[in-house]
């Protein structure tokens, strides 16, 4: 079956840019499913950021669209995430998801923290 | 603050019933966009628990029910055992936010 691994950097200066790549293995990337990113800030609930389609169509939350863009690199078969202008408000743990209505399944997750 | 609004805790005994509210409005559970329940254990990442209302993945127990009503979503749980102890979290579309959303989240402990 579909799984997703997020990696990127644990550790992201303040006013940098967060990186973060979600490999998908076990199935097709072109497939009619959204791939999407959500955060979970410590202690916090969860807050979808976005999502791409395979053709490359996006939805941003419009609370993060100015500093959010994902992409999708179908040779291999991984979608990515990058948020600019970091702050300590974006320390979360970040996840990818497929999305085909709901969200199924996710990746483990991987903690980001904004720090100098 | 989240458009869909679920109580911060419940808690039950073994056994007993608990249900979970998630409350939404005109441009989301009411304007008949379906609704997720997602449960997260702790350390781990969200898992599928009920899709489209009340469908429920394979593998998971039918102790789980979700049901959707007017602008308001729940789900239920029968026969609590100490696994269920988890975060619990509803999700749907907006369409005034146009975009996908999540409840804050229901901590539900098993006593």
């Amino acid at each position: 079956q579909v799984q997703l691994q997020e990696s990127g950097p644990g550790l992201v200066k303040p006013s940098g840019t967060l990186s973060l790549t979600c490999a998908v293995s076990g199935g097709s990337i072109s497939s009619s499913n959204w791939w999407s990113w959500v955060r979970q800030p410590p202690g916090q609930g969860l807050e979808w950021i976005g999502e791409i389609y395979h053709t490359g169509s996006t939805n941003y939350n419009l609370s993060l669209k100015s500093r959010v863009t994902i992409s999708i690199d179908k040779s291999k078969t991984q979608f990515s995430l990058k948020l600019t202008s970091i702050t300590a408000a974006d320390t979360a743990v970040y996840y990818c998801a497929r999305r085909n209505n709901w969200f199924d399944p996710w990746g483990q997750g991987t903690l980001v923290t904004v720090s100098s | 603050q989240s458009v869909l609004t679920q109580p911060p805790s419940v808690s039950g005994a073994p056994g007993q019933r608990v249900t979970i509210s998630c409350t939404g409005s005109s441009s989301n559970i009411g304007a008949d966009y379906d609704v997720h329940w997602y449960q997260q254990l702790p350390g781990t990442a969200p898992k599928l628990l009920i899709y489209r209302n009340t469908n429920r993945p394979s593998g998971v127990p039918d102790r789980f029910s979700g049901s959707k009503s007017g602008t308001s979503a729940s789900l239920a749980i029968t026969g609590l055992r100490a696994e269920d102890e988890a975060d619990y979290y509803c999700q749907s579309y907006d369409s005034s936010l146009s975009g996908l959303v999540f409840g804050r989240g229901t901590k539900l402990t098993v006593l």
